[in-house]
């Protein structure tokens, strides 16, 4: 069956290191998101592509890059971690724009 | 840019009773409207949604209404059980190039 996959579910690191979040889908979606989930913050939108070689900033994308090189896998980078950027990171894809999204499992990073 | 707004951010009901989440958006462009469910430690997932061509969906004890005049759109859940007992979140975007824009969400407890 089709998924979209996040790796690590869970990760520790330190302030100023550089991080990479992992996300993979399987749907052949053109569209990919990745969100930040915080307590009274709800989803925000971080970067998003609509295809290959295709990426855009979202409302919260200060310290945080991705790139796409391949239809499959859209991976989040943090440049140089700040204890701000503790969150859980949801990665999602839809078919179209706008349309119906599928989201992972998560990542929670933890930034010391 | 969109603004959605959620209300209430918690709700708690006893089973059986029905709950309402209301949310307005502020872009009159939008016209995709899909509700998620979010049970603890787990991923968004779509429970619903209505395209501004249409008013109201059903599907068994859940309901969208949708107001464009108002810019507003309300999930009714009847009938609760303990197992509706997440966090909901509405959101809003056109169906062109712009990503969804999510409520901050609202915490249903329903109380057995």
């Amino acid at each position: 069956d089709a998924e979209i996959t996040q790796s690590p579910r869970h990760k520790i690191t330190e302030t100023g290191r550089q991080v990479t979040l992992a996300c993979h889908q399987t749907w052949n979606h053109n569209n990919m998101f990745w969100y930040r989930q915080d307590l009274g913050h709800g989803l925000r939108l971080i970067h998003y592509s609509y295809g290959v070689h295709d990426t855009n900033k979202g409302e919260v994308s200060d310290g945080y890059s991705v790139s796409r090189s391949n239809t499959e896998d859209l991976p989040l980078t943090l440049e140089s971690a700040a204890s701000s950027q503790t969150s859980v990171y949801f990665c999602a894809s839809s078919e179209s724009t706008g349309g119906r999204k599928t989201f992972g499992s998560g990542t929670r990073l933890t930034v010391v | 840019g969109e603004n959605v707004e959620q209300h209430p951010s918690t709700l708690s009901v006893q089973e059986g009773d029905s709950a309402v989440i209301k949310c307005t958006y502020s872009d009159s462009a939008s016209n995709y409207f899909p509700w998620y469910k979010q049970e603890l430690g787990k991923r968004p997932q779509l429970i619903i949604d209505i395209r501004s061509n249409v008013g109201e969906k059903k599907d068994q004890r859940i309901a969208v209404t949708l107001n464009k005049t108002a810019k507003h759109f309300s999930l009714h859940i009847t009938e609760t059980q303990p197992e509706d007992s997440a966090v909901y979140f509405c959101a809003a975007t056109r169906s062109g190039n712009t990503p969804l824009v999510f409520g901050k969400g609202t915490r249903l407890s329903v109380i057995a």
